[in-house]
């Protein structure tokens, strides 16, 4: 099936630093990824849209300017959390919906903790 | 957004048929009805979806109320690996995914 992968896995950075987390659909092309963020015990809540080619859309609450996201092509979408603080340690989760269907793919997730 | 509601959790036992209901009375005439299920540490998986009929795959079955207000994941043969948080969830086809807080579904040996 469908696969959508993540990279890395799992991240420990500096407080202060920014770190990229990359997201590729690796069968499939998708105009349209999504960016999640879990914390412990929680649901996943939705941080912003990213559309290829186009400025992603964030969802209330998400700062753009911390967390940079860039769709470039077809099958990659990058999030980086700019000046990372140990609150913004967290499981990152992006999927990849298909060109034209109605079903979307996850990836495995991102661990990120920042010390 | 149509909301969704569930049971925070529920208990079966392995081998045994499960029954993971879901409740969408504000769901639209276009929203499909997705099912995505969370293992500990990993990004959702997805389970299945439907818009009005009965779906069946290799993973699960779903039954689809009349009126579309309600749904139900059947698991025919649950097994530990079958442990996890079970979203469902409404979804239009040019919308974003949405989660509630799920079905966390225990598997007792």
């Amino acid at each position: 099936g469908a696969v959508v992968s993540q990279h890395p896995s799992w991240v420990i950075c500096k407080s202060g630093t920014s770190v990229k987390i990359e997201c590729r659909s690796l069968d499939f092309q998708a105009t349209t990824m999504f960016w999640y963020r879990q914390f412990p015990k929680q649901s996943l809540m939705l941080m912003a849209t990213s559309n290829e080619g186009s400025k992603a859309t964030y969802e209330q609450g998400v700062e753009k300017d911390k967390f940079l996201i860039n769709h470039a092509s077809l099958t990659l979408s990058t999030l980086t959390v700019t000046s990372a603080h140990p609150e913004d340690s967290s499981f990152y989760i992006c999927s990849a919906k298909y060109l034209s269907g109605n079903t979307i793919y996850f990836g495995e997730g991102s661990w990120l903790t920042v010390v | 957004d149509a909301k969704t509601t569930q049971p925070n959790s529920m208990e079966s036992n392995e081998e045994e048929p499960v029954h993971l209901p879901c409740n969408h009375s504000t769901i639209s005439g276009t929203d499909y009805i997705h099912w995505y299920r969370q293992l500990p540490s990993q990004g959702p998986e997805y389970v299945i979806h439907g818009l009005t009929s009965n779906v069946n795959n290799r993973m699960a079955s779903l039954a689809i109320a009349e009126d579309r207000k309600s749904s139900t994941l059947i698991l025919h043969r649950a097994t530990l690996r079958d442990a996890a948080v079970y979203y469902c969830i409404p979804v239009n086809r040019d919308d974003k995914i949405i989660f509630g807080k799920g079905t966390r579904l225990h598997i007792l040996p």
